[in-house]
């Protein structure tokens, strides 16, 4: 069975420090993993995802399968980035279709001025 | 393109009572999936329908059943509701899957803004 991990239910920090949401997980198959973002009367929406290796809003995240993380960063916090973020690891769902995801419990970002 | 979107914004019930959630999908998507969120939890995933069939189903009882159209809306139905099935409920459309090289990989799913169950 599959799980994920945030271990931080909250974490503040001041604008322009550095910020490292964590994010473990298990899961027999190759992962995907995703970071999803609620922004305060927001629907949720996807922040990054790991197979696209991309930098969305300053964020990025690496999977490392060898610790089973796939912890988000930006080097300078925003006050804008206070939100609640969510890991959350795509298996299949089953037949011919994909994409079951199994979130973590949400870590909520504050930035202070 | 249209966003998905669901119906109706917030919902009260008693004990017992049925209820019948909606979501109509994203343009030119045919998947639809179903997510409980209790308060302070993460999403979690109750089943999820193409082409009109279930495809893969998470811990939840008979009593959570659903229904998808042709033209790809879905309907999440609670019988018998209990105390602990306030939460709010989302659905994410999306394609079954994208191929990246040689493999097929989830695709994104896109979030509704939810229906809020209260049951009383």
């Amino acid at each position: 069975a599959q799980r994920v991990t945030q271990p931080e239910k909250l974490l503040s920090v001041f604008k322009g420090a550095p910020v490292e949401l964590k994010c473990n997980y298990s899961y027999s198959g190759s992962p995907e993993l995703f970071w999803y973002v609620q922004y305060s009367r927001q629907r949720l929406q996807l922040l990054l995802r790991h197979i696209s290796r991309e930098s969305i809003k300053g964020f990025t995240a690496d999977l490392n399968k060898g610790e089973t993380s796939f912890h988000l960063k930006k080097p300078f916090a925003q006050e804008e980035d206070s939100a609640m973020y969510y890991c959350a690891l795509s298996s299949n769902a089953g037949g011919t279709s994909y994409g079951k995801l199994t979130f973590g419990q949400g870590t909520i970002l504050t930035v202070h001025p | 393109e249209t966003g998905v979107t669901q119906s109706p914004t917030h919902l009260i019930k008693t004990r017992g009572q049925q209820v019948t959630l909606r979501c109509s999908s994203q343009s030119g998507h045919n998947t639809v999936s179903w997510y409980q969120q209790a308060l302070g939890q993460g999403p979690q995933f109750i089943f999820q329908y193409y082409r009109e069939e279930e495809n893969g189903r998470g811990n939840f009882p008979p009593r959570f059943s659903g229904l998808q159209f042709p033209n790809y809306s879905s309907e999440l139905n609670v019988n018998a509701l209990e105390l602990d099935d306030s939460a709010l409920y989302l659905c994410a459309s999306s394609t079954p899957w994208v191929r990246t090289g040689n493999r097929d990989r989830a695709d994104t799913q896109y979030f509704g803004p939810g229906t809020r169950l209260t049951v009383l």
